[in-house]
Order: structure tokens, then C-alpha cells, then sequence
């Protein structure tokens, strides 16, 4: 079956504009959390959701960041005024409410 | 203090050789979950085994096995018979449960693992 995917995978950016990273969820998983990788780390998280609700954004590094689900599937991290230390592998995962499946990534650089 | 922490930064090892990759852990909370993910040169995360704090045995998962040491705060990953294709990024990473939910992960900084001829 499908798994978790993101879109774009790659995104470049200029300093000062926003982005906006797309997860689409396994079909039915209840949670969706974000992650940022930056290189040769592991994955720090950001924020999660139970269905449409954030649960937890403590992750979240200013508010700049900021992520939504509406209705419970799709989610969506926007990032604005972007700088370039937002440079990093920002990764999202689903789960169905134990073990966490982890989507591609989306590499994103801020010139 | 770290909550989970990887003392190896990179790990060799001779292909059908066993390997260890350590992981030691800090946590007050008496539930939570270990896991360990494989991160090839792709990218990718992939998912290899899980130990609940309350399971009485050690995980094992084909050629995958965690040595769970509770005392220790210990969770290190075996790798039986190793072969090429295990060479990747491993994490470590624990999932607690607080009072308020929530099943984040906390990873570690990873141990590098490559296998030779």
C-alpha cells in the first residue's frame, strides 16, 4: 500500500519568503507528526496532531512555524519570512497510534 | 542532560559479523517505547524493531535484536550476520508517555555503521 509522502521534495527559497510543505498520511492513521533533520543529527520534532488537533507544538522553533490538518489527513507546515538556518530535512510521519512511518522528506535550502 | 544518547559515531564491521550499536537512554517516566531506525544513504527512514518498557522479553525483529537492559537504561541494537546492506545511519529513539499524551519520538545523534568486505 501507499505510505507517507511529501511534497515538493526539494524546495529552494530565497531568504524572506515563505514555504509550504505538504505530508499526506497512510489512509486511517490517526496521528501525523513533524520532524527537522538538520545533517548528521537525527530527526528533532516539531509537532504533532490527533486527527485535526494539534496536540503538541512545543517543538515548534518561533512562530514563524506553524502547521495545520483540517480535516484530520493532509497537513500542511508553513514556514515564513524564512531564514537560512531553516535549511534542513523536514520529515513528516503517521502513525496508528504506536511505531511511527516516516515519509521521504523534503529537503529544504534557503538561499 | 540527553535524553537518548549514541556514544559511537561510526561503526565498522566484517560482512557476516555480529555487530552491537549502543544506546542508553534517561527517562522518569516508567512507560515508554525504544526503537531503532535505519537511515541508508537514500535517506529514507526505515523502521527495524521496537522494545516497550514493560515487555518481559528482549525485541527481535529476523537479524534484528534489542539487548534491553532496564536497569542500565540501556538499549542497544544487534545486528546478526551482517551484510553490505546494513551499512547506514542508525538512530535510537524513545517514545514517552506523559500524563498529557503524546508519542513523540527523541532521537539520538546516530551511529554510522558500514560493513566491509
Amino acid at each position: 500500500g501507499a505510505g507517507v509522502s511529501q511534497s515538493p521534495r526539494y524546495k529552494v527559497t530565497k531568504r524572506g519568503q515563505d514555504v509550504a510543505l505538504r505530508c499526506d498520511p497512510i489512509s486511517g492513521h490517526v496521528s501525523l507528526y513533524w520532524y527537522r533533520q538538520a545533517l548528521g543529527q537525527g530527526p528533532e520534532f516539531l509537532t504533532y496532531f490527533n486527527y485535526e488537533a494539534q496536540q503538541d507544538k512545543s517543538g515548534l522553533p518561533n512562530d514563524r512555524f506553524s502547521a495545520e490538518r483540517p480535516e484530520g489527513s493532509i497537513s500542511t507546515l508553513t514556514i515564513q519570512r524564512t531564514e537560512q538556518r531553516d535549511s534542513a530535512m523536514y520529515r513528516c510521519a503517521s502513525s496508528p497510534g504506536g511505531e511511527q512511518f516516516f515519509g521521504p522528506g523534503t529537503r529544504l535550502t534557503v538561499l | 542532560a540527553q535524553k537518548i544518547t549514541q556514544t559511537q559515531p561510526g561503526m565498522f564491521v566484517q560482512e557476516k559479523e555480529a555487530v552491537t550499536l549502543d544506546c542508553t537512554y534517561d527517562t522518569s517516566d516508567p512507560s515508554y517505547g525504544l526503537f531503532w531506525y535505519k537511515q541508508p544513504s537514500s535517506g529514507e527512514m526505515i523502521f527495524l524493531i521496537y522494545q516497550g518498557s514493560y515487555d518481559q522479553q528482549n525485541a527481535t525483529e529476523g537479524r534484528y535484536s534489542l539487548n534491553f537492559q532496564k536497569a542500565r537504561k540501556s538499549a542497544n541494537l544487534v545486528i546478526s550476520a551482517s551484510q553490505l546492506g546494513d551499512s547506514a545511519m542508525y538512530f535510537c529513539a524513545m517514545r514517552e508517555t506523559p500524563g498529557g499524551g503524546g508519542n513523540k519520538l527523541t532521537f539520538g545523534t546516530g551511529t554510522q555503521l558500514k560493513v566491509e568486505l
